[in-house]
């Protein structure tokens, strides 16, 4: 059974730059989630989607955003990129509420 | 507010010592709790989880955790470490219903030889 698949795995953007993200969750998994981790401030919930409906939402600027296709996959977004936007971002899935989330290897974005 | 507190952020120890990771957590209400693991350049690997039930939860590759309510705790054991369990580890905890996690600092394991 195929895992959480995030693309791309690197990427390299410029200051003012938008940039999307790509998170395919494993098959049947309804709930995807995303979180961004840094050294300074550690692993964040950004939000999450279920069904298409963007049911949490973590504490980030609205330069952040995603959605949920019908098919379960999920993009987020970020414009206007700043230095401080560079981190790990990683998406979940879940099959169940409580379940616990099954991790993709996340995409590692650097903004110069 | 939900928040998790790791004690230590490194523990250093040699192959085949046991290990305990500690974890606290607060919230007012019924809350899930979670360990993960992360190896370099990796996501995050569900060790095990507590949702109800026994307090005493075995994971994958010899961890176990227990839950302890009056001390809101949630440490990770394991009685013998070996050199690829070094790696770190997160504690993590969503209230009961809700998909979102609230993360620890993190845990620098370091197995030595």
């Amino acid at each position: 059974k195929a895992g959480v698949t995030q693309t791309p795995r690197y990427l390299i953007k410029t200051r003012g730059q938008q940039v999307t993200l790509s998170c395919s969750p494993i098959s049947g998994h309804r709930s995807v989630s995303w979180y961004q981790q840094t050294p300074g401030q550690g692993l964040q919930f950004l939000f999450e989607y279920f069904s298409e409906t963007q049911r949490n939402k973590g504490n980030f600027p609205g330069r952040f955003s995603g959605r949920q296709f019908s098919n379960s996959r999920s993009e987020m977004n970020v414009s206007t990129l700043e230095l401080g936007d560079s981190a790990l971002y990683l998406c979940a899935s879940s099959l169940q509420t409580g379940e616990g989330y099954t991790f993709g290897s996340g995409t590692r974005l650097t903004v110069v | 507010a939900q928040s998790v507190t790791q004690l230590d952020s490194q523990v250093p120890v040699f192959e085949e010592a046991p290990v305990e990771l500690r974890c606290n957590y607060s919230s007012s209400v019924s809350v899930y709790l979670f360990w993960y693991v992360q190896y370099p350049n990796q996501g995050l690997q569900l060790l095990l989880k507590y949702l109800s039930g026994s307090t005493l939860v075995k994971g994958i590759n010899g961890f176990e955790a227990e839950f302890n309510k009056s001390q809101t705790s949630f440490h990770l054991r394991k009685p013998s470490v070996h050199i690829s369990d070094t790696a770190e580890y997160f504690c993590a905890v969503s209230q009961g219903g809700s998909e979102k996690l609230v993360f620890g600092k993190g845990t620098k394991l370091t197995v030595n030889p």
